[in-house]
């Protein structure tokens, strides 16, 4: 078993639509989740991180950690086609220990 | 300001040159990385650079060679590289090396190795 598993699309939604994006993880020390988006052939950015259990939203991006059942999503409202890209979770425990997920390539049809 | 810089964009080498990756950061960041990533699959962490000492993904070969002159410096040298080591190499800085959680990137030098 992986130890961060992604469904690698791709996804493709129309324009407005609420799209979920889910990551499951095997390690139950993990402590830090993060989402990151990369567009092709440029590098990876941090959207945002979430400690422990809960949610976290910032504008249309919205995180979700659920450490019992070891799943963490990151849900886009109102999607358009700039969040065309690929989103990698990740996560770390004790600071370092960083491990990505494969990715989810998500496209977005106007 | 939350940007790293990554020259050159693009790199092409023979299997016998020598050349250098370099990566920059004015964040006031203590740890930065290197990452290697192949098409369609996640960055893989190759080294890892903090107060000045190196960590090391041992599974990376010798002709991968970081070097960190300041601490807003990074280099990777090459040396007699091969074919499978065309890839996106990403930097990435953070505050200190138990923050990875707000890891910062770079664009990346896209290497192909002939």
């Amino acid at each position: 078993q992986k130890e961060v598993e992604q469904d690698p699309g791709p996804l493709s939604v129309p324009e407005g639509a609420i799209v979920s994006l889910n990551c499951t993880y095997s390690n139950s020390a993990f402590q830090y989740f993060m989402w990151y988006r990369q567009y092709s052939r440029k590098g990876p950015e941090l959207l945002m991180y979430t400690y422990s259990s809960g949610n976290k939203e910032d504008g249309r991006f919205t995180a979700q950690v659920d450490k019992s059942s070891k799943y963490i999503s990151l849900f886009i409202r109102d999607s358009q086609p700039s969040d065309s890209a690929t989103y990698l979770c990740a996560m770390s425990y004790y600071g370092q220990n960083f491990v990505f997920g494969p990715g989810t390539r998500l496209s977005v049809l106007p | 300001d939350t940007e790293v810089t990554q020259t050159p964009k693009h790199l092409v080498m023979g299997m016998t040159n020598k050349k250098s990756l370099k990566c920059e950061q004015h964040m006031g960041h203590r740890a930065m990385y290197w990452y290697k990533q192949k098409a369609k699959k996640p960055p893989e962490l190759m080294f890892v650079y903090s107060y000045e000492k190196l960590s090391i993904n041992e599974s990376v070969p010798s002709r991968f060679s970081p070097e960190c002159p300041n601490s807003s410096l990074l280099n990777l040298h090459l040396h007699a590289l091969q074919p499978e080591d065309s890839a996106l190499y990403l930097c990435a800085s953070s505050q200190a090396s138990g923050r990875t959680r707000e890891q910062y990137f770079g664009p990346g030098t896209r290497l192909t190795v002939t």
